[in-house]
């Protein structure tokens, strides 16, 4: 399966600011996916990034939020923009690299809006 | 709306104990059902289910899916405290690329 490098590993930010978190596969997928996990919650999907579209958001999560970029096949970002405390989560990038072995998670990144 | 549900909540067992987790699904068109243990930040692998009646084996882990009744168990015997863990469940549609996610299973193994 992939390999996912996902950075920062945490953050700490101002409320009104804005993160950027990237995630580089180790080889071409189709499809990115971006969630988002609050404390002691589940993991909620974000978007769905494919690369030359813009991404699929789903209910609840808007692009001025959450801008996603997709520049090629083996690449991906995700900013949360102007950051509220309620932001805190931890934030998983993910790709099917091999149908027979699921979905891979990036090593995600936890961030604290303060 | 595709919906799954993981069952208990959470657990807490001493070591050497037998666990089993339960996932019931209501998915359209469904595909495939995975199971991923949460440690830390990043879910890892466990198992994909696609056929029933066919148990899947890895070590102490165990899973097998029920079309019929739609749901699966993950059993994990003689555990472990490096069992502890988020125990995730997520289904997948067929068609679909994403996978929707079950609430999680909190397990506690206590030496």
């Amino acid at each position: 399966s992939a390999v996912i490098s996902q950075k920062p590993s945490r953050d700490i930010c101002q409320r009104g600011t804005s993160l950027t978190i990237q995630c580089q596969v180790d080889s071409q997928v189709t499809m990115m996916f971006w969630y988002r996990q609050q404390p002691g919650q589940s993991l909620t999907l974000i978007a769905t990034a494919n690369q030359g579209s813009e991404a699929t958001y789903e209910s609840g999560f808007v692009i001025d939020k959450f801008p996603i970029s997709r520049p090629n096949l083996t690449f991906s970002t995700l900013t949360v923009s102007n950051m509220s405390p309620e932001d805190s989560s931890i934030y998983l990038c993910s790709a099917d690299r091999d149908s027979n072995y699921g979905y891979t998670f990036g090593s995600g990144t936890r961030l604290t809006v303060v | 709306e595709d919906k799954v549900v993981q069952s208990p909540l959470s657990l807490v067992v001493h070591e050497g104990d037998t666990v089993t987790l339960n996932c019931s699904y209501e998915v359209t068109n469904f595909r495939s059902l995975l199971w991923y243990k949460q440690e830390k930040k990043a879910p890892t692998f466990l198992f994909m289910l696609t056929s029933s009646g066919i148990e899947k084996k890895s070590g102490r882990l165990s899973s097998i899916l029920d079309k019929k009744e739609l749901f699966s168990i993950l059993n994990i015997t003689a555990t472990q405290t490096g069992d502890s863990a988020i125990y995730l469940c997520a289904a997948r549609p067929r068609g679909a690329q994403k996978l929707v996610f079950g609430q999680g299973t909190r397990l506690t193994i206590n030496p």
